[in-house]
């Protein structure tokens, strides 16, 4: 079946722009979340979504950063006003399961590579 | 606290030996999940292995096990008769279970590995 997808796969903004990156993730996956990976750094985890329910979004580093998946299926993350230090490569991941366990595959998109000039 | 250190920012091995690379992580979680994932240059983030905090035997699958020693908190990946297309980052990246609706995964900084033919 096909995997987690993202568009765009890569986007250059100018400083102050407002961007929105999609994610398609896998039919039926229920838990969906958003990294951001700097240049030589591991992710670090942005928000998830169980649903269309966010659960947490402790990681959105300022309130310029929104994300959204209103039918529990796609899901957006739109960043306002971009700033240089919004360069990165923004992966979204899903899974599959929804309860509590230590097991949780998530399946990773290819990521958006975003530029800000 | 760093929760999941990986201390070797790159390594070498010729190909067709063993290597080991290693993470150790910090939970006060009795119940947590530990993964290894490889992000070639193209970028995706690929699953390859995963233990659990109660699983008695180390995981394996295909030429990954991972070494954990639960004691140490460890879980150092072990690559045998390494190939040239396991040239890649290596991440190590950890799940609390008991950490409310927080799924997150928890990631170190990678290990560089280059396979040298």
């Amino acid at each position: 079946g096909a995997g987690v997808s993202q568009s765009p796969r890569y986007k250059v903004a100018k400083r102050g722009q407002d961007v929105a990156l999609r994610c398609d993730p896998i039919s039926g996956h229920v838990s969906l979340f958003w990294y951001q990976q700097a240049l030589g750094q591991g992710p670090e985890f942005l928000t998830y979504f169980q649903n269309e329910a966010q659960l947490d979004k402790s990681g959105l580093p300022s309130d310029r950063f929104f994300a959204e998946r209103p039918e529990g299926s796609v899901s957006t993350l739109k960043i306002q006003r971009t700033q240089q230090e919004d360069s990165a490569v923004y992966l979204c991941a899903s899974s599959s399961e929804g309860g509590s366990s230590s097991y949780n595959e998530q399946f990773f998109g290819p990521g958006t590579r975003l530029t800000v000039l | 606290a760093q929760k999941i250190t990986q201390t070797q920012p790159g390594m070498f091995v010729q190909e067709k030996e063993a290597v080991t690379l290693d993470c150790t992580y910090d939970t006060s979680d009795p119940s947590y999940g530990l993964f290894w994932y490889k992000q070639p240059s193209s970028g995706e983030m690929i699953f390859l292995i995963y233990q659990g905090s109660y699983d008695q035997q180390n995981a394996t699958e295909g030429r990954y096990s991972l070494n954990f020693q639960k004691a140490r908190k460890s879980a150092n990946l072990v690559i045998s008769a390494s190939q040239l297309g396991d040239s890649a980052m290596y991440f190590c990246a950890m799940r609390e279970v008991n950490a409310g609706n927080n799924r997150k995964l928890i990631w170190g900084l990678g290990t560089s590995l280059a396979v040298n033919p």
